[in-house]
């Protein structure tokens, strides 16, 4: 089976760091994808994981550790554009299979 | 300027009326996929296709139907028989072998009158 838990819904406060966390059981893996969704509008992509360790890109970092099956997304200098959803997704193996997606997570960031 | 366009933004369908949702992409990606979405559901699969004139069904395919004639194009048709299909829509698509990342359409929200 496959199934990605990742919160319901966070609270953060402007200025300060939140690290949103994905767990995942799948059936294979070939790499972890974090995007976010403002309200009503398409996903856009984040990150892209697919070895052990931390991934680096602005404000936002992704970690991945394929042993535990855990991932996490770090949001640094939060801004108030940055409440959106946070969508965990996972590659079950390669040659075109549907990545399978977390519910997301809600961010809210508040003054 | 590359991308992927669905349309129409915003679709009213009457009871017992099939409806289909444009979407079309000139990346040159060869897998393309629709998602529904629903408040509190996440996204959840529809059908998706690997390649020109193939496709399969994913998590919740009754009720819809699509087509692959072109590769640019995946058009998604709502039947009658999809009995609740107030909901947001996306279409995806990604470059394939190997290159897994999915870039979404700006998504089409279906009401029913």
């Amino acid at each position: 089976g496959q199934n990605i838990d990742q919160p319901t819904e966070m609270t953060a406060t402007e200025g300060a760091i939140v690290q949103i966390n994905c767990t995942y059981q799948t059936s294979g893996f070939n790499g972890l994808f974090w995007y976010q969704q403002h309200a009503g509008e398409a996903p856009t992509f984040l990150s892209y994981n697919v070895l052990d360790g931390l991934e680096e890109k602005g404000r936002f970092s992704s970690f991945l550790s394929r042993s535990k099956g855990y991932s996490y997304l770090l949001l640094k200098e939060l801004q108030m554009k940055d409440s959106a959803s946070y969508l965990c997704a996972v590659s079950p193996n390669s040659g075109n299979t549907p990545l399978v997606f977390g519910k997301g997570t809600r961010l809210s960031v508040i003054a | 300027d590359g991308g992927i366009t669905q349309s129409p933004k915003y679709l009213f369908r009457k009871e017992g009326q099939n409806v289909t949702l444009s979407c079309e992409q000139n990346l040159n990606h060869d897998a393309m996929y629709w998602y529904r979405q629903d408040p509190g559901q996440g996204l959840r699969l529809i059908y998706y296709s690997q390649i020109v004139n193939d496709f399969q069904k994913g998590d919740i395919a009754e009720g819809y139907s699509v087509s692959r004639e072109k590769k640019e194009s995946f058009p998604l048709t709502v039947t009658s028989a999809q009995k609740n299909p107030t909901a947001f829509y996306l279409c995806a698509s990604s470059m394939g072998r190997g290159q897994e990342t999915q870039y979404f359409g700006p998504g089409t929200r279906l009401l029913v009158l």
